[in-house]
């Protein structure tokens, strides 16, 4: 079965430092999703992103944040400069179709990256 | 907030019993989805439930949805080992000009042997 593969599984970095995290999407999914989970915390929304542009994101993806699907394979989360509240697991998603909205689908998730910021 | 809130927070069972874990939320969704997750794993999609349905089966897994009260249900049936992990309800709702999908903080099954 199709999978979204994340790398790194584990990323340490040092405060102020800029990280960018990688996902693989299934390979005719069109939607793309970042969420992150804060230790023993909610999955939280972070963006959504459709057709080479952001469709929605949360008040948590500020300007530190941006999003890039640079080739046909590849989804990225740059955080420009890392803060100690960036450590959390982040996971990308991708949809069929939309996975938001009226006709919401499945969302399929990744195993996550683990941040980890000193 | 929008997001759902799961009861119970954890639940414990022996195998073969059935398990049932609740979700309740605010404001009016599109659809409500359960996750689970398996420590150190991605969220697995479970079911979805769209707004105009009361109940969903797969396989063992029985949701229900009640709109009037803003509560949804998964029943695990006949339970495994192999359940064992964080169930997650999932809102879809239109909330501040977005959709987006919240999630609650999950109920932590465990089913001993």
């Amino acid at each position: 079965e199709p999978e979204v593969t994340q790398t790194p599984s584990h990323q340490v970095t040092q405060m102020g430092q800029e990280v960018i995290l990688r996902c693989v999407p299934i390979s005719n999914h069109l939607y793309f999703y970042w969420y992150r989970q804060i230790l023993g915390q909610k999955v939280e929304f972070l963006v959504s992103f459709y057709n080479n542009e952001i469709s929605e994101k949360s008040e948590i993806f500020d300007d530190q944040f941006s999003v890039e699907r640079p080739d046909g394979s590849n989804f990225t989360l740059k955080i420009r400069s890392t803060k100690l509240e960036d450590s959390a697991m982040y996971f990308c998603a991708s949809s069929e179709n939309e996975g938001q909205g009226l006709f919401g689908q499945p969302q399929h998730f990744g195993d996550g990256t683990r941040l980890s910021i000193l | 907030s929008q997001q759902g809130e799961e009861d119970p927070q954890a639940l414990s069972i022996q195998e073969g019993e059935n398990a049932t874990m609740n979700c309740s939320y605010k404001t009016s969704i599109n659809n409500l989805q359960w996750y689970r997750q398996n420590s150190g794993r991605g969220l697995v999609h479970l079911i979805l439930i769209r707004s105009n349905e009361r109940e969903k089966h797969s396989g063992r897994l029985r949701v229900t949805l009640d709109t009037s009260k803003k509560s949804s249900s998964l029943l695990i049936t006949a339970s495994r080992a192999a359940d064992t992990a964080s169930y997650f309800c999932a809102t879809d709702a239109y909330v501040s000009n977005d959709y987006k999908l919240s999630f609650g903080a999950g109920t932590t099954v465990t089913v001993r042997a």
